[in-house]
């Protein structure tokens, strides 16, 4: 039972460049998150999935993309870096109301 | 507009002493208060939790304390130990959004 992984753990960019940020998780939530954490900020919401087939918008979602491919899997996408997303970035997944969340150990991104 | 607002980007304790770490919120519709700790290169663990319609919770060391009027909470830890030097967030929940908002964080520092 490896809970939340995500890959990479680390990434640089150069502006303009895209990637995707994977995430998955094994223990059969129903909702998933992705979260930026920067300095003086706490974390972020970037977006969310409640369920499976669906995605919503968090608190920041300009600049970013997302996929629920499964119930186990939920992707981000930078399509076109810019160093303003330079962070830390966490997935999560969750039970229940949602309040209960469990996350990765993070992917930290550098976008120069 | 920052619904979570943790004021004190740090707190020094010593160890043995007690720890209060502190969280203010705007939204009086929050219905479920919860902190989460981080360490360095890891995601963030759930600690303890608190519904809206209670005014404390214990769980061992950790206590955590809701003021509604005040719009306020806080978390004790008491006796502080070495490995309870973390980054804590605040984070609130509103019934049936299924997310949750973060405050910016505290980095506790526990002092032999």
């Amino acid at each position: 039972n490896a809970g939340v992984t995500q890959t990479p753990k680390f990434q640089v960019l150069k502006t303009g460049q895209s990637m995707t940020l994977q995430c998955a998780q094994d223990m059969n939530h129903n909702s998933m998150y992705w979260y930026r954490q920067d300095p003086g900020m706490g974390l972020r919401l970037i977006y969310y999935s409640a369920s499976e087939g669906t995605t919503d918008k968090g608190e920041v979602p300009n600049g970013y993309n997302v996929s629920r491919l499964n119930k186990r899997e939920f992707s981000l996408r930078l399509e076109s870096a810019a160093p303003s997303q330079t962070s830390v970035y966490f997935c999560a997944s969750g039970v229940g109301t949602g309040w209960e969340q469990y996350f990765g150990p993070g992917t930290r991104l550098t976008v120069t | 507009d920052q619904q979570v607002k943790q004021n004190s980007p740090s707190l020094s304790v010593q160890e043995g002493r007690i720890s209060i770490l502190n969280c203010d919120y705007t939204n009086s519709m929050f219905d479920y208060f919860l902190w989460y700790k981080k360490y360095p290169a890891e995601g963030p663990t759930f600690l303890i939790s608190i519904s809206s319609i209670k005014d404390k919770n214990e769980d061992g060391r950790f206590t955590v304390f809701l003021n509604k009027s005040a719009k306020h909470l806080s978390l004790h830890i008491v006796p502080s130990q070495p490995g309870d030097s973390a980054v804590y967030f605040c984070a609130a929940s509103l019934k049936g959004a299924q997310k949750l908002v973060f405050g910016q964080g505290t980095r506790l520092t526990i002092n032999p």
